[in-house]
């Protein structure tokens, strides 16, 4: 599973757009990238997942550049509700895959 | 369609004592494992397992047992408990072609 790298803590404003880049320079051709989010006192919920370009939807949008070593999860107009912990995931043999999970970027939307 | 279910909500056990965490999911899913997160931290993972059966070891695998007997149920058995074990455990489920996985409400453990 290729290692990934995601700030460990940002604040927003309510309202306004949120954009977490995960880094995942060792990406190989096959991995597929998906996003979770955690809120306080529950398990992990999928969000997004994806292997090029842009994928939308109703939650966040996916965005991954043509050579796939970073990503970027888009969370438009964020509320309060969406103060929670993000964490991105690399890897492709969905069959036998350990999914592993680092420690995330935890969101902060301030009132 | 109750997704994943785990018992018991919350356990205190005293050092030395066993215990089994129960996990089970209605989703028909292969693919099903068991977390621990600690205080601020990500998850780590225990044991998973890609059909009745077949189980592996994830990153944290000392001190826990699995198996998997029926599609349906994936329990954690705790041989011998230790302070160390102090955690919320999760289990999840997802089928093996994809990453969509399906987390249940926890189970919060303290161990004195």
């Amino acid at each position: 599973l290729a290692k990934t790298t995601q700030p460990i803590s940002m604040d927003s404003y309510e309202g306004q757009e949120v954009n977490i880049t995960c880094s995942h320079n060792n990406i190989a051709t096959n991995d597929y990238i998906t996003w979770y989010q955690q809120f306080p006192s529950q398990g992990p919920r999928f969000i997004i997942q994806g292997y090029k370009t842009k994928v939308t939807n109703e939650v966040a949008s996916l965005f991954i550049p043509a050579d796939r070593k970073s990503s970027t999860l888009s969370l438009p107009r964020v509320s309060l509700s969406d103060t929670a912990v993000y964490y991105c995931l690399v890897g492709s043999n969905f069959g036998n895959e350990k999914l592993t999970f680092g420690t995330g970027t935890r969101l902060t939307i301030i009132p | 369609n109750a997704g994943v279910t785990q018992t018991p909500k919350f356990q205190v056990l005293k050092t030395g004592q066993s215990m089994t965490l129960q996990c089970a999911q209605d989703m028909n899913h292969e693919y099903m494992s068991w977390y621990r997160q600690d205080p601020g931290m990500g998850l780590r993972l225990i044991h998973y397992s890609v059909g009745a059966g077949i189980t592996d070891q994830g990153e944290v695998p000392n001190g826990y047992n699995v198996s998997r007997s029926t599609t349906e149920d994936f329990p954690l058995r705790l041989l011998s408990a230790a302070p160390s074990q102090t955690s919320v455990y999760f289990c999840a489920s997802r089928p093996l072609d994809s990453y969509e996985q399906y987390f249940g409400p926890g189970t919060r453990l303290t161990v004195t």
